[in-house]
């Protein structure tokens, strides 16, 4: 079945410490996405990629760091910059023209804790 | 900037009540609008999706209306079941390919 595959479903992070949240589709999605979702804030847009090699900040890249070496994968770094990352991480795909296709397809999350 | 708003933010209904979800957003250049639901500690699940030249969308029990030209849309679920408890999530699509969400619904359905 295709979809995205988030992992891990829950990550603890020491202070000053980076870690890396996996995103992989097998939808063969040009674009990825990677939202923060904070209780009472809704989602926000961390960074997001049209295409491989390339990525764009949004809305809170501060602290944030991506790649997109392959289509098929989104990972992205929690680094020690981020002075509040404890959120629930959820990363998306799209085809790029989402007006000629089925919209979002979003993963299953992954809850990260600073301990 | 576009801004989604979602009222209530709270609803609580007997099971079997038809009811309405409320979306609104600022800037009338879409080219969609989408609506997810979220169970809790989960992901986002795509409920309908509505193009701009769209009207409405239906899938089972749910009815999504837009009105680009006023910037509202509406989800409407029909006689509604305990397991369609959720927060109901909508979110629109402008300039950039980068969705825009709206806080949310919470949905409680009583049995």
């Amino acid at each position: 079945d295709g979809g995205i595959t988030q992992s891990p479903k829950y990550l603890f992070r020491k202070e000053g410490q980076n870690v890396t949240l996996s995103c992989e589709q097998n939808l063969n999605h040009d674009a990825m996405y990677w939202y923060r979702q904070d209780p009472g804030q809704g989602l926000r847009l961390i960074y997001y990629s049209q295409i491989v090699n390339d990525f764009q900040k949004g809305d809170i890249a501060e602290g944030y760091s991506v790649s997109r070496e392959k289509k098929e994968s989104f990972p992205l770094t929690v680094t020690s910059a981020q002075k509040n990352p404890t959120a629930f991480y959820l990363c998306a795909s799209s085809i790029k023209r989402v007006r000629d296709g089925d919209g979002y397809t979003f993963g299953s999350g992954t809850r990260l804790t600073v301990v | 900037k576009q801004e989604v708003t979602q009222i209530p933010a709270a609803l609580s209904v007997p099971e079997g009540e038809n009811l309405v979800l409320n979306c609104s957003f600022t800037d009338s250049a879409i080219y969609n609008l989408q609506w997810f639901r979220q169970d809790p500690g989960k992901g986002l699940t795509s409920l309908l999706l509505i193009q701009s030249s769209q009207r409405e969308q239906t899938s089972g029990r749910l009815n999504a209306s837009l009105d680009k030209s006023s910037g509202r849309s509406t989800l409407y679920i029909a006689a509604s079941q305990p397991g369609d408890s959720a927060t109901y999530l909508c979110a629109v699509e402008g300039g950039a390919q980068k969705l825009v969400f709206g806080q949310g619904t919470r949905l409680t359905i009583n049995p």
